[in-house]
């Protein structure tokens, strides 16, 4: 079955502009947590979507915005970027059932701020 | 809260050799899963092995194996065999399922580097 597909792969972006970054999951995973890769700190938890509802949310300040949508897509928009927006987004689909969890990753958002 | 730690920031490990990646954790929580994620150049988490925290038995997938100690919140990696390909950064994360979010806690990496 097809992996986690995130769009666009790369992005350069002027300061104050916004953006918006897109997460297909796998087919059947309700769950898709969004993720900021920087060198500086690490991986660091944005915001978990499951069946449209925003069930959990990082330590962000409110430019970060997310939504999902009824096939579970879910997308992540940051208003007014600042330089220091510039990182790799990754988002995580997962799923839980009897037999336990799997979780896999797309390939990332590089997402650039000049 | 919960928290994963990496001690190891660099290794390198001889081609055909064995080597062993740590990893401790804290948590208060019973119901969780393990996981260890490779990333390579390419910036793509790859899913190396998970370990459901309630399983006694290691979690093992072809050369790579775990070391599962619960009371002691330890969760190491050991990579036999290793080929050039294993060259990458390596994450353990651990994840907390709950009604109210899931959510990945990830270590600061270990960059494996593996010399023919």
């Amino acid at each position: 079955k097809a992996g986690v597909t995130q769009t666009p792969r790369y992005l350069i972006k002027t300061r104050g502009q916004q953006v918006t970054l897109s997460c297909s999951p796998i087919s059947g995973h309700r769950s898709v947590s969004w993720y900021q890769q920087t060198p500086g700190q690490g991986l660091q938890f944005l915001f978990e979507y499951f069946s449209e509802t925003q069930r959990n949310k990082g330590n962000f300040p409110g430019r970060f915005s997310g939504r999902q949508f009824s096939n579970s897509r879910s997308e992540m928009n940051v208003s007014t970027l600042e330089l220091g927006d510039s990182a790799l987004y990754l988002c995580a689909s997962s799923f839980l059932n009897h037999r336990g969890t799997e979780a896999f990753f797309g390939q990332g958002t590089r997402l650039t701020v000049v | 809260a919960q928290t994963v730690t990496q001690s190891q920031p660099e290794m390198s490990v001889q081609e055909a050799e064995t080597v062993t990646l740590s990893c401790t954790y804290d948590t208060s929580e019973n119901n969780y899963y393990l996981f260890w994620y490779k990333q390579p150049p390419s910036r793509q988490m790859i899913l190396v092995i998970r370990q459901e925290a309630y399983k006694q038995q290691n979690a093992t997938e072809n050369r790579f194996s775990v070391n599962f100690q619960k009371a002691a919140k330890s969760f190491s990696l050991k990579i036999s065999d290793s080929q050039l390909g294993d060259t990458a950064m390596y994450f353990c994360a651990f994840m907390k399922l709950s009604n109210t979010g899931n959510q990945f806690y990830f270590g600061t990496g270990t960059s494996l580097t593996v010399i023919p």
